[in-house]
């Protein structure tokens, strides 16, 4: 069965801090799809980024970076020098090999103070 | 391009009632799938359609249904409304699952 695990509920920033989102996930399938959401109060889940089990090369968008690293099965998010727009709640999500649906973790509230 | 369409924003309704949520999916999108947003247990896998078959089915009571028109559009179901159905119903679209999902705003269901 597949299991994604955000160990960190809530974390509070300061404007211009940098901040790391974690994410571990677990699955027996050697392909699988690993996503970042965000959901800003409005409730809608925006589609950050998507990274396939083969792809390990990290990426950097922005202030929005990706490291992903199969040999610790985590693919965490760094935001840097956040900012009061980036406060939402991030959500790490594995969809598993032939199966369409997303497995979410139970997501991270981020709050950035001005 | 539009995005995901969800119908209506907001419902209020009575323990015993049913309800139908409405989704409009991207244009030529032709898996949708619904989830449910608690508190207490997150985000949770309802179904998923494509090409108006039920693809996959989430661990839910069958008092939860749903189906898929010829033109995408899908519509869900909940009959004999519980105090615990009250949450944030999100609909998703996708061309290749593959490459994710573009959800919708919700609805979001209180059941009083």
């Amino acid at each position: 069965a597949q299991k994604v695990t955000q160990a960190q509920t809530e974390i509070s920033v300061v404007e211009k801090e940098d901040v790391t989102l974690d994410c571990v996930y677990e699955t027996r399938d050697t392909t699988y799809y690993l996503f970042w959401y965000k959901q800003p109060p409005s409730g809608e889940l925006v589609f950050l980024i998507r990274r396939n089990s083969f792809d390990e090369q990290n990426e950097i968008s922005g202030r929005y970076s990706w490291n992903f690293q199969k040999s610790t099965s985590s693919f965490n998010f760094t935001i840097t020098a956040s900012q009061v727009v980036d406060s939402a709640v991030y959500f790490c999500a594995l969809i598993q090999g032939g199966y369409s649906t997303l497995t979410f973790g139970k997501g991270t509230m981020l709050l950035v103070s001005p | 391009k539009a995005g995901v369409t969800q119908t209506p924003r907001y419902l209020i309704k009575t323990r015993g009632q049913q309800v139908t949520l409405s989704c409009s999916p991207i244009s030529g999108h032709r898996s949708v799938s619904w989830y449910q947003q608690t508190p207490g247990q997150g985000l949770q896998f309802l179904f998923e359609y494509f090409s108006e078959t039920q693809r996959n089915k989430g661990n839910f009571p069958g008092r939860f249904s749903g189906r898929q028109f010829s033109n995408s559009r899908s519509e869900m179901n909940v009959s004999t409304l519980e105090l615990g159905d009250s949450a944030l119903y999100l609909c998703a679209s996708s061309l290749e699952y593959r490459d994710g999902y573009t959800f919708g705003s919700g609805t979001r269901l209180t059941v009083v």
